[in-house]
């Protein structure tokens, strides 16, 4: 089975700072997706990445970078941290279009 | 622009009952169709797809879904929901020719014993 980690499940993190959010997968895919999930507004694409050091925007990157240095890893990046950013934030990865991707468990971010 | 539809935000059925969660979506070719489900806290697990043949696919935990063209539909049933299935189900269509998935905003079911 593949497998999405997050490194973390919970976190709390102060207005302005600079936080990051790792994900690993462990099936070689090529594709990585971030999504934040908020109530009413199911998952909406931050970044995603077809490659390493390749990514493009999706429909709400404002606020968000990301890095891939290696395909197996992909993290977000939130360069000064504001409360509309608290949401939770899903990672998933797939090999391509037909297969579906796989999710990770999420990271429950609040910013205070 | 591709788009997907849950029209029921929350819905209760009675353990034992069968169940029909309703998608649409807006794409003009055929389009590459999932249902995932989230149970509270955790990520999402991939149901079922379509991508082609078989209009009717069946899935994991007894779902099966039914791809219709004319009514630009995919809905979600099960004969006999157990308690364990409350949950939020999301469905969600791959975009233009590349991975990216759009999703619709979730139908939450409640299960009552």
């Amino acid at each position: 089975d593949v497998k999405v980690t997050q490194s973390s499940r919970y976190l709390v993190k102060r207005t302005g700072e600079k936080v990051f959010l790792e994900c690993v997968q462990d099936m070689d895919h090529e594709n990585m997706f971030w999504y934040r999930q908020d109530p009413g507004l199911g998952l909406r694409l931050i970044y995603f990445s077809y490659d390493v050091k390749m990514k493009e925007k999706g429909d709400i990157p404002e606020g968000y970078s990301v890095s891939r240095e290696k395909k197996e890893r992909f993290s977000l990046i939130l360069e000064s941290a504001s409360t509309n950013q608290t949401s939770m934030y899903l990672c998933a990865s797939s090999l391509d279009r037909r297969t579906g991707s796989t999710f990770g468990s999420g990271t429950r971010l609040t910013v205070v | 622009a591709q788009s997907v539809t849950q029209p029921d935000i929350h819905i209760t059925v009675s353990e034992g009952a069968s169940l029909e969660l309703r998608c649409n979506y807006s794409y003009g070719a055929t389009p590459y169709l999932f249902w995932y489900v989230q149970s509270p806290g955790q990520g999402l697990q991939l149901l079922l797809k379509y991508f082609s043949g078989d209009t009717l696919v069946q899935g994991i935990k007894g779902f099966e879904a039914e791809f219709k063209r004319s009514q630009s539909s995919f809905n979600l049933r099960k004969p006999s929901v157990h308690w364990s299935d409350a949950a939020e189900y999301f469905c969600a269509v791959v975009r233009g020719g590349g991975n990216k998935l759009t999703f619709g905003t979730g139908t939450q079911l409640k299960v009552e014993l």
